[in-house]
């Protein structure tokens, strides 16, 4: 019963290293998402994918990407890391887009240095 | 622009009292609003929602009270417990829509 896992849990990166971000749900969801949270900026989405072989820009795109690899995995990649996407980073899931729950993942502190 | 303003930021309550922690938003298209709780080193997960037809809604301890016409919502925690120590997030979205706008989160702390 596991739900939403991602990996890894800590990483630290010097600047300009790239680095990819993976999560995988086991409840069958269709919609998948990737957000960031900083102290005073609350939960922010990066990119999400309503469905299996779709993908769309959230609120804060820049300098990331996504691929949505089958149904239940989900990653985010860092091509160049920089300063600013120090932050922490939660995958989610819902069974659909449309105002479902939303099940997110342990989170993945990431630290660029 | 922030779509769904949270307040206040941090919060600390006594033990048995009540915690209210307020939001408004902007989009009258807004149609689903729900709070979510998040406990040091966890992910966020769902605690109870709202759908503007209903001016209250409530899950034993937790209450959401909705005002369409201000565009506000609340969620207070009665009898508040050191366990409910957390952040709290509230947040909005439009049916049949991916995104859901996420307030600032309120660090609430509850002392004996």
């Amino acid at each position: 019963n596991a739900g939403v896992t991602q990996t890894p849990k800590f990483q630290v990166l010097k600047t300009g290293q790239s680095m990819t971000l993976q999560c995988a749900q086991d409840m069958n969801h269709n919609s998948m998402y990737w957000y960031r949270q900083d102290p005073g900026m609350g939960l922010r989405l990066i990119y999400y994918s309503a469905s299996e072989g779709t993908t769309d820009k959230g609120e804060v795109p820049n300098g990331y990407n996504v691929s949505r690899l089958n149904k239940r995995e989900f990653s985010l990649r860092l091509e160049s890391a920089a300063p600013s996407q120090t932050s922490v980073y939660f995958c989610a899931s819902s069974v659909t887009a449309s105002g479902n729950t939303i099940y997110f993942g342990e989170g993945s502190w990431l630290t660029v240095v | 622009q922030q779509q769904v303003k949270q307040s206040p930021q941090s919060l600390i309550v006594q033990k048995g009292g009540i915690s209210i922690i307020n939001c408004a938003y902007e989009n009258t298209a807004f149609d689903y609003f729900p709070w979510y709780q998040q406990f040091p080193g966890k992910g966020p997960a769902l605690l109870i929602a709202i759908r503007p037809d209903v001016s209250e809604k409530k899950e034993g301890r937790f209450t959401i009270s909705f005002n369409k016409s201000a565009k506000q919502f609340s969620l207070h925690i009665m009898d508040s417990q050191p366990g409910d120590s957390a952040t709290y997030f509230c947040a909005a979205s439009i049916g049949g829509y991916q995104k859901v706008t996420f307030g600032i989160g309120t660090k609430l702390q509850v002392i004996p």
